[in-house]
């Protein structure tokens, strides 16, 4: 069974500060997702990583994709208010399922 | 292009009533996914399917639990004889193409929340 392991699992900061959510893996995978869940709401895609080493901003997020395609990060700059949920990356290999992480919970204070 | 349907939203059941949870994937999307999720916690992969097929039920309880993707219509998910802890939210999700498959993604609906009393 491949499994994922993000930390922080929760993670309470200021608004305005910066942070780091990790995705680990003892597996490669052929692609990583990552996913912001908001309270009653389903997972909603953020982006998708494919090549190892890959770097992906979108907006205040820069999403990297480890070398060996077995590890992902997220990086939040000037965290606002809005930024808080549950962040879930998915890693997806030629298979039979996307295996998802054990989640970080972000709450970011105004 | 409608996004991923999952009806109904909220479903509250007595125990021993059954639970029937419908996902309409999004267009053209022919691989469906049902996770279930409790409170502050991650996905729990229960089963994927292809249409009429079970790729991997891997996740799923072996007793009162069941889901079919038929030809024509929603994929379901069955709950027989529910008990108080199969009170979850239930998420399903579809993909175009398998996992792994040409970087596919996968595209959640907004689940449905079971509360059993």
């Amino acid at each position: 069974t491949q499994l994922l392991e993000q930390s922080p699992q929760f993670l309470s900061i200021q608004e305005g500060e910066n942070l780091t959510v990790y995705c680990n893996s003892s597996s490669v995978f052929s692609s990583l997702q990552w996913y912001r869940q908001e309270p009653g709401e389903g997972p909603v895609l953020l982006v998708t990583v494919v090549t190892g080493g890959e770097v992906k901003k979108l907006k205040r997020l820069t999403f990297q994709f480890g070398d060996a395609r077995k590890d992902s990060s997220l990086h939040i700059t000037a965290a606002q208010p809005g930024d808080t949920g549950l962040y879930l990356c998915a890693g997806a290999e030629t298979g039979n399922q996307f295996y998802f992480g054990t989640g970080t919970s972000l709450t970011v204070i105004p | 292009n409608a996004g991923v349907m999952q009806n109904p939203r909220h479903l509250v059941r007595r125990r021993g009533q059954e639970a029937r949870l419908r996902c309409s994937p999004m267009k053209g999307h022919s691989h469906v996914y049902w996770y279930r999720q409790l409170p502050e916690e991650g996905l729990k992969f229960m089963v994927y399917l292809q249409k009429e097929n079970i790729i991997d039920e891997s996740g799923m309880p072996k007793e009162r639990f069941s889901a079919e993707f038929p030809k024509e219509g929603p994929s379901i998910l069955r709950i027989q004889q529910v008990v108080r802890g199969d009170s979850a939210a239930y998420f399903c999700a579809s993909s175009p193409l398998p996992p792994g498959k040409l970087n596919t993604e996968a595209f959640f609906g907004q689940g449905t929340r079971l509360t059993v009393v």
